[in-house]
């Protein structure tokens, strides 16, 4: 499975757009890209997934580069309820989702 | 709220003592897996069950064992405890394992 690479920490204005970078250079070529949230000590919540184009849904829009070397998250209108860890994990098929240390996104009033 | 629910919410156990916690999957969902959260940590996978057989093993010893029963809920078990074991421990339900996975709100573990 490809490794990831996120920032450790992101602050974001209420109301802006949060974007959230990760990078997963060795991803092949039939893994997806999932993206999860864990608000503090509930269960992981997933956000969107996607393999190489573009996705949105009603929580998020995930942007995948063309040699899908590198995704961003994008929360379009943060909320304070956003704060949470994001996690960026590539995975394919059946296999189990290997979890990093993920993004803490902290929204400010 | 996702339709996986996880039992207890909280445990307390002692050192070597036994342990077993018990999710419901989503309905329709075939695919359990077991994942353990140390604090401050992403969630590890523990192993994954499909259709009653497993299906994929992490690096945890064989004192970590598991169970799908026919309505694909799912126990995990704990033998010998030791304080490490100490985490908060989280199911996922999926269909045929494939796509989104949908996580419970989580099993609390403390050994003393």
């Amino acid at each position: 499975d490809a490794k990831t690479t996120q920032p450790t920490s992101m602050d974001c204005a209420e109301g802006r757009a949060a974007n959230l970078p990760c990078n997963h250079s060795t991803i092949s070529g039939n893994e997806y890209v999932y993206w999860y949230r864990q608000i503090h000590s509930q269960g992981p919540q997933y956000i969107i997934h996607g393999l190489k184009n573009n996705e949105t849904n009603e929580m998020a829009s995930l942007i995948i580069t063309e040699d899908r070397k590198s995704s961003t998250l994008i929360l379009p209108h943060a909320t304070l309820r956003d704060t949470a860890v994001y996690y960026c994990i590539p995975r394919a098929g059946q296999n189990q989702f290997y979890f990093g240390t993920g993004t803490s996104l902290t929204v400010i009033p | 709220e996702t339709g996986v629910t996880q039992s207890p919410t909280h445990l307390i156990k002692t050192r070597g003592q036994q342990v077993t916690l018990r999710c419901s999957s989503q309905s329709g969902h075939n695919t359990v897996s077991w994942y353990q959260q140390a604090l401050g940590q992403g969630p590890q996978f523990i192993f994954q069950y499909y259709r009653e057989e497993e299906n994929g093993r992490g690096n945890f010893p064989p004192r970590f064992s598991g169970l799908q029963f026919p309505n694909y809920s799912s126990e995990l078990n704990v033998n010998a405890l030791e304080l490490d074991d100490s985490a908060l421990y989280l199911c996922a339900s999926s269909l045929e394992g494939w796509g989104e996975a949908f996580f419970g709100q989580g099993t609390r573990l403390t050994v003393v």
